[in-house]
């Protein structure tokens, strides 16, 4: 079993919808979490942290469920810029270790 | 922050010989990672290169194909070694600042084409 899985996509979703994507982690020692965002022929960006107590930053929700070990990304009213493959990340160690989930593509059409 | 110069950008290699990828960083980091990404996948890390000593490969990469250097806190050369179709994939480097938690930041990415 994958440390960080994803469902792969790609999603295909109209201008204006709303989208989810979900992310499970098998470390239950997991520390900190992350959704990053990586446009076609560039390298990752952070997008947002997710925290336990839900977090949201514009039209982008991130939540976190430790007991199920799950998070999570909302994106409302989708934009065609959103366009892009969100990377779920976990940082299990001590330390400054990440491990990257196998990314979900967004396709946003108009 | 950090910022991150990475190059260079693309190659095409000929089959069995080596390309030496570069990575400057703006301010001194402990760590920086090496990652491959081939394509249509995620990230998968390769080594974690520390100042001062060897660098920590994971499972599946060995020193002698990809030999790492890391001769002070804001530089990191990787070597990928005897090239082969197989290691056609984007190499990138990373490294950890702290801001918003562990943040990764990463160079622009090495896109190599073993022919």
């Amino acid at each position: 079993r994958k440390e960080v899985e994803q469902d792969p996509g790609p999603f295909n979703v109209p201008e204006g919808a709303t989208v989810a994507f979900n992310c499970t982690y098998s470390n239950s020692a997991s520390q900190s979490f992350f959704w990053y965002r990586q446009d076609c022929r560039k390298e990752p960006k952070l997008l947002m942290s997710v925290y336990s107590s839900g977090n949201e930053d514009g039209r982008f929700t991130a939540q976190l469920n430790r007991a199920s070990q799950y998070i999570s990304l909302l994106i409302r009213d989708s934009k065609l810029s959103d366009s892009a493959t969100y990377l779920c990340v976990v940082n299990s160690w001590a330390g400054n270790m990440l491990t990257f989930g196998g990314g979900t593509r967004l396709m946003v059409k108009p | 922050s950090a910022v991150i110069s990475q190059k260079p950008s693309r190659d095409i290699c000929q089959r069995g010989t080596s390309l030496t990828i570069q990575c400057q960083v703006d301010s001194q980091v402990t760590m920086m990672f090496w990652y491959r990404q081939q394509p249509g996948q995620s990230l998968t890390l390769i080594a974690t290169a520390n100042q001062g000593s060897e660098a920590t490969y994971e499972s599946g990469f060995v020193i002698d194909k990809f030999p790492i250097s890391r001769p002070n806190l804001t530089f990191s050369t990787l070597t990928v070694s005897n090239m082969s179709p197989e290691d056609s994939s984007i190499y990138l480097c990373s490294v950890v600042a702290g801001g918003r938690g562990p943040e990764a930041f990463f160079g622009q990415g090495t896109r190599l084409t073993v022919v």
